[in-house]
């Protein structure tokens, strides 16, 4: 049973667009939900990452808005560019940090 | 440089014999992990290690085993090998506190 459901699983977006993917989870125990970018041959990097206490964390392009209640949190890519074509995960943690839970992954592709 | 460092990157082996999939980190961090990609599923933790001698499994931890006995490394053993351990494999490390996980560049199992 997957701890963390991503959606979509892939995702074309014209240059410029926003791209928006979604995860939910169930474990009210988890309290650090960061997503991470994969491009091609390279391992995942984290690209941006929010706590509960929070609705809202945007960092450049990049915003993660969270919803504690419905226990959903969501990725949106302004302005995005072709550069941004990569696969992206949504994971979360709980407190002793030892678990970290992966999403099943999107490969987003934006068309110049 | 700071880096996780995986080899090899590329194995293709036949099922029953035993391989060690190396994983070295340059960080000084405390704790470090191996997780499985596969498609559709996204990342899957196999074990992870708090510190030297201290190993826990993760969530798919059959048909694997680990050895934490300094810092800086962290193999990953396939003591039997069979087609579903086909796979790419990550490795993973974080400073204490820190929820950032550095990878690895990744090494693709093939178990014919």
């Amino acid at each position: 049973q997957q701890q963390v459901k991503q959606s979509p699983q892939s995702l074309i977006v014209q240059k410029g667009g926003i791209s928006i993917i979604n995860c939910a989870y169930e474990n009210t125990a988890f309290d650090y939900f960061p997503w991470y970018q994969q491009f091609p041959g390279k391992g995942p990097a984290l690209l941006i990452a929010i706590r509960p206490d929070v609705s809202e964390k945007k960092e450049g392009r990049f915003t993660i808005s969270f919803n504690k209640s419905a226990k959903q949190f969501s990725l949106h890519i302004m302005d995005s560019q072709p550069g941004d074509s990569a696969t992206y995960f949504c994971a979360a943690s709980s407190g002793n940090f030892n678990k970290f839970y992966f999403g099943s992954g999107t490969k987003l592709n934006v068309k110049p | 440089e700071a880096q996780v460092t995986q080899n090899p990157r590329y194995l293709i082996t036949v099922t029953g014999k035993k391989l060690t999939v190396t994983c070295s980190q340059n960080m000084n961090h405390e704790y470090m992990s191996w997780y499985r990609q596969d498609p559709g599923l996204g990342l899957r933790q196999i074990y992870y290690s708090m510190n030297v001698e201290v190993t826990d499994k993760g969530d798919v931890p059959e048909g694997y085993k680990v050895s934490r006995k300094e810092k800086r490394n962290f193999p990953l053993i396939l003591e039997s090998p069979s087609p579903n351990q086909t796979s790419l494999y990550f490795c993973a490390s974080s400073g204490t506190g820190v929820r950032e996980l550095f990878f690895g560049e990744g090494s693709r199992l093939t178990v014919l």
